[in-house]
This record gives C-alpha cells, structure tokens and sequence, in this order.
C-alpha cells in the first residue's frame, strides 16, 4: 500500500517568515494530494490540495508544489501569521473519495 | 450544511465498559470513515463505508471494536469492552466521490478510558 512520510515533525519559524514542508509517498498510481491544517481540538481541515496533472497551486500565503517524477510534494506558507501555529497534515490517495494515506504531521509554530 | 457531526465530543469511561460513538455525516456524502488519532501512532483509518456498506476494515485494531451504518445519516463505532489503550480522539470523516474536495472531519470524540 501507499506510504506517506513528512517532514519535519516539528517547525518553529518567526512571525513573517516562509514555512516548508515536506512529503514523499511511494505508489505512484496516487494522483490527489490535500493537506489538512488541525488546530487545538479541533478535526482537520483542508486548506489546499492538488492534483497530479498540475505541478502547482497557490492560495493567497498558502501553496503547494507537486514532483511525480521524485513523488514528493511540498506545502509552502509565507509571511506567516501566529494564527498558521497548527499540525499541518499531507496525504495521498489514488482515487477522490476513497481513502487517503496521511502523512504523520507537523507541528508548526509561529512565534510572534 | 452543519458539517460531520459527532457525539459525544468527551466520554470519560471505566475499563470493561461499552462506548458508542456517534457520527452523522455531511448530507449528500457517500463515502464515511472513522479514523482514531494518537500522538503515537497518528491518525489510523480503523473502516470505512460506501454507500452505507463497509468497504475496508482492516484497520479496527481486534474484535472488540465494531461499527455500522444502518442509513446515510448515521454511524455508530463501538468499543465493547474498553480497555485503557482505546483512549484516543476517533474522528468521524465524509466525502462524496465527484466532489474533488476531499474529506470533511467532524470534531472528534475525546475517549477517556480509565
């Protein structure tokens, strides 16, 4: 089956700045990759997602890039705000709507 | 639209005790999954329905854990006995097939098993 890895697991970065990360997954047949912002308490959330026939996707501060070729894709964050301070989830699926294989997160905090 | 509605949000349990966990999903979705998140291991996909039929659960960790959905507007995991290392947050996620939106999480439920 799919294997999704991230990183890093944790990231701090100042108020202002760029944040990255990463993910790499293994079945090559994944064509749908969301990523889900998960504040204190709260279930996930999508907040973008991208699919394998685009190699990239902005919205506003947030964009995500995509190499099938390497498989790996990337969440980009800029002029980062305290209220970006969340898990950050990436994951991969073959088919929209069926399942997806989440990569293990990333604490990202943004100090002000 | 509501969202993915789930109930109870915390259950605070003895071990050996029945838990039912509740999920209504977003109208309109035929897909359903129930996922349990721990700080170890993540969040793990423990089954998942289409169109109200189980499709996949090869992820519910042993026999004690169940779970149905008798209609499209709801589901139920059940964990009968409890035991101390069930206690985690299980979400209740749903998605529609066309709808290129991915999953919709409800809220979570914060079992306590004690």
């Amino acid at each position: 089956g799919e294997n999704v890895e991230q990183h890093p697991s944790t990231l701090s970065v100042q108020e202002g700045d760029s944040a990255v990360i990463k993910c790499t997954y293994s079945d090559s047949a994944s064509n749908y990759f969301p990523w889900y912002k998960q504040e204190l308490g709260k279930g996930p959330q999508l907040i973008i997602d991208i699919r394998s026939n685009v190699g990239e996707k902005k919205d506003q501060r947030i964009a995500v890039t995509l190499n099938k070729t390497a498989k790996h894709f990337s969440l980009h964050i800029t002029e980062t705000q305290p209220e970006d301070s969340a898990v950050y989830f990436c994951a991969a699926s073959t088919n929209t709507g069926n399942q997806f294989y989440f990569g293990t997160g990333t604490s990202l905090t943004v100090i002000p | 639209d509501a969202g993915v509605i789930q109930s109870p949000r915390h259950e605070v349990t003895e071990m050996g005790q029945e838990v039912t966990l509740r999920c209504k999903p977003i109208s309109g979705h035929d897909y359903l999954f129930w996922y349990r998140q721990t700080m170890m291991r993540g969040l793990e996909l423990l089954i998942y329905f289409n169109n109200n039929v189980p499709i996949d659960d090869s992820g519910m960790p042993e026999d004690r854990f169940s779970a149905k959905m008798p209609n499209a507007s709801f589901s139920t995991l059940k964990i009968q006995p409890s035991e101390p290392r069930d206690s985690a947050v299980y979400f209740c996620a749903s998605s529609s097939r066309g709808s290129f939106h991915g999953y919709t999480f409800g809220s979570g439920t914060r079992l306590t098993v004690v």
